[in-house]
């Protein structure tokens, strides 16, 4: 089945520092999306990208599907950031999201 | 509107015992999804139901694990004889159809003790 692998595992920041996060994926996918999880467990919906360039305030993410990779950029980062970071790709059969491992991201004041 | 709901929060029961988790997705959506999720890791998917019908459920771990979604809406996943390694979060999601944004619940928490 598909790989997803995630770096960095761990990312302490100071407040309004800037930060990149990548997810690796071994096979082709037809949806790739990037979720924070709050520290109540809630998943939120950040990105819906399989490819391409998308914005909203100070996320962006970039998904290069040819080669296999995606990048979440987190711009003058506040403490409400923290949490953990997901990227999730689809399935062959598109049945399932496959989850990587994670970036825990601590943003101290 | 409202998002995927999922009940009850937090369930605390004893080894060997039956529970059922209660998933509402977003009214309209015809996917959804139960996932697992230990402690440091990422969501695991279980079952995955289109409408009514479970499509995949390829990651159900055995068959102490049951699931349905008899009116292609609301969806129950049973667990038998609970052991204490079923303990994790239980997360559902839904989207509009295969292959679109996944949208998750607040997840019920399991506890066998």
């Amino acid at each position: 089945g598909i790989q997803v692998e995630q770096s960095p595992p761990d990312l302490i920041l100071q407040e309004g520092a800037n930060s990149t996060l990548r997810c690796n994926f071994s096979d082709s996918v037809n949806n790739l999306q990037w979720f924070h999880q709050n520290p109540w467990g809630q998943l939120i919906n950040l990105f819906y990208i399989p490819s391409g360039t998308k914005q909203n305030g100070r996320l962006s993410a970039t998904t290069v599907a040819t080669e296999r990779y995606s990048l979440l950029y987190i711009s003058s980062s506040q403490t409400t950031d923290s949490g953990v970071y997901f990227c999730a790709v689809q399935n062959q059969a598109g049945t399932a999201l496959i989850f990587g491992k994670g970036t825990t991201l601590s943003v101290s004041s | 509107g409202a998002g995927v709901s999922q009940t009850p929060s937090n369930k605390v029961t004893e080894k060997g015992k039956y529970v059922e988790l209660r998933c509402d997705p977003i009214s309209g959506h015809t996917a959804l999804y139960w996932y697992r999720q230990s402690l440091g890791q990422g969501p695991e998917f279980l079952i995955y139901f289109q409408g009514t019908g479970a499509a995949d459920d390829s990651g159900l771990p055995n068959d102490r694990f049951f699931a349905v979604r008899p009116e292609g809406s609301v969806s129950t996943l049973k667990i038998q004889r609970t052991e204490r390694g079923d303990s994790a979060v239980y997360l559902c999601a839904s989207s509009l159809g295969q292959e679109e944004t996944q949208y998750f619940g607040p997840g019920t928490r399991l506890l066998v003790l």
